[in-house]
């Protein structure tokens, strides 16, 4: 079954550390973006990439980063110059014209404690 | 830069009744796109709109994209229970694939 997996769903993170987002699609899709929910106020997108070893910021990217090293795999890392992670992080891939939609992971809940 | 707004952010409806979601870009789209996220779920892929003016069915739910591609509506007839969760609208621009979403809308049916 092709699909798309992130890991882990829950993770609690104490301030002043990274903490790594694992995201893996077996889809053989191009492009893959990660996204960040908040109550209220929808998707916002953090980073996305179309092609292995580039990425491009989105709306929100100021203390995130990503790497994308293989086309399976997109992590995404929240490091401590992010002054609010708690959230619901929303891993995606899709071909690269998008026309069949997004797929999304189930997501992985982060909470700072 | 571009934004995409949807109204209302929620609705609660009695089982039976209608529903309708509204979306507003403000910049020329080259798609829209519908997804529903039930709750504690994850977004689900419904359907791509291309074409100005364009109308397109699912069983009760009926979509449209506007004339100028700037606008669109989903619209569910006769909810039923199992229509519940948080409707997304999201537009694309060019041909990068890139979306962006608007807020959603949530809907409550009580049965």
């Amino acid at each position: 079954d092709g699909g798309i997996t992130q890991s882990p769903k829950y993770l609690f993170r104490k301030e002043g550390q990274n903490v790594t987002l694992s995201c893996e699609q077996n889809l053989n899709h191009d492009a893959m973006y990660w996204y960040r929910q908040d109550p209220g106020q929808g998707l916002r997108l953090i980073y996305y990439s179309q092609i292995v070893n580039d990425f491009q910021k989105g709306d929100i990217a100021e203390g995130y980063s990503v790497s994308r090293e293989k086309k399976e795999s997109f992590p995404l890392t929240v490091t401590s110059a992010q002054k609010n992670p708690t959230a619901f992080y929303l891993c995606a891939s899709s071909t690269l014209a998008g026309g069949y939609g997004y797929t999304f992971g189930s997501g992985t809940r982060l909470t700072v404690v | 830069g571009q934004q995409v707004m949807q109204i209302p952010q929620y609705q609660h409806v009695q089982e039976g009744e209608d529903f309708t979601t509204y979306c507003n870009s403000s910049t020329t789209l080259s798609n829209i796109q519908w997804y529903k996220q039930r709750p504690g779920g994850h977004p689900v892929f419904l359907i791509q709109l291309v074409k100005s003016g364009e109308v397109k069915k699912q069983k009760r739910l009926t979509f449209q994209f506007g004339e100028a591609k700037k606008n669109s509506s989903l619209h569910i007839t006769a909810t039923q229970t199992t229509d519940v969760g948080t409707y997304f609208c999201a537009g694309a621009s060019g041909n990068t694939g890139k979306l962006i979403f608007g807020q959603g809308t949530t809907l409550q049916v009580k049965p």
